[in-house]
């Protein structure tokens, strides 16, 4: 079945690039996402890729796509303590618009 | 801005009780959905919507049920409440179609004492 998978937990400095990593197994998902949620928060679309293109920019968001290997990355230039959160990567499945989502990764920043 | 909202931040119930909990979207989304949340599981889609009156169950819709009357609002009910069922409750809303964007609520956090 389809499963969406990440892991757990990164660390980094302040300043640092952090990259959250996904793998996916539906190779028929039309889109790709990554959610953040912060403390206590509901999941905020951070932003999303459609799955005929390789890479995304977004300020300092940069999501790569490799289809053959069904890998999905995150990027976050210059990491602030402000982006400490939980990041949800998902595949889009079925004509209905249902997500399948990973288990998340909680991204810590140190100063 | 879409705005996707639930009744309740946190709630406390206790074992038996019958709990709802509302959620309501103003952007005219045909789908809505129900997860659940909780630690090192991530989201798990209890129940989701298509359409005013239609349901379908997701992966955990065991000791949940919902209901949908009008398009905007989507409620999810737990007919006699188990302490397994303490969690963060997050709904969500999208256009129908592969690949749209859900959006989500603020959640809300459960308690069954």
């Amino acid at each position: 079945g389809e499963d969406v998978e990440q892991s757990l937990f990164l660390s980094v400095r302040e300043g640092d690039s952090s990259v959250i990593n996904c793998t996916y197994t539906d190779s028929s998902s039309t889109y790709l996402y990554w959610y953040k949620q912060e403390p206590g928060a509901g999941l905020q679309l951070l932003t999303y890729i459609f799955s005929n293109m390789d890479m995304k920019q977004d300020q300092r968001l940069t999501v790569l796509l490799n289809k053959k290997d069904k890998h999905l990355s995150l990027r976050i230039a210059d990491t602030q303590t402000g982006d400490s959160a939980i990041y949800f990567c998902a595949e889009s499945n079925g004509s209905q618009g249902n997500l399948i989502f990973g288990k998340g990764t909680k991204l810590s920043v140190k100063p | 801005d879409v705005k996707v909202t639930q009744s309740s931040r946190y709630l406390v119930k206790r074992t038996g009780e019958k709990v709802f909990l509302e959620c309501v979207q103003d952007m005219d989304h045909e789908n809505m959905f129900w997860y659940r949340q909780d630690p090192g599981l991530g989201l798990r889609l209890i129940y989701f919507s298509y359409d005013v009156k239609m349901k379908e169950k997701g992966d955990i819709p065991e000791g949940y049920s919902v209901s949908r009357e009008k398009k905007e609002r989507f409620s999810l009910i737990l007919e006699s409440a188990s302490t397994n069922q303490t969690s963060m409750y997050l709904c969500a809303s999208s256009l129908l179609g592969q690949g749209s964007t859900q959006y989500f609520g603020p959640g809300t956090r459960l308690t069954v004492l």
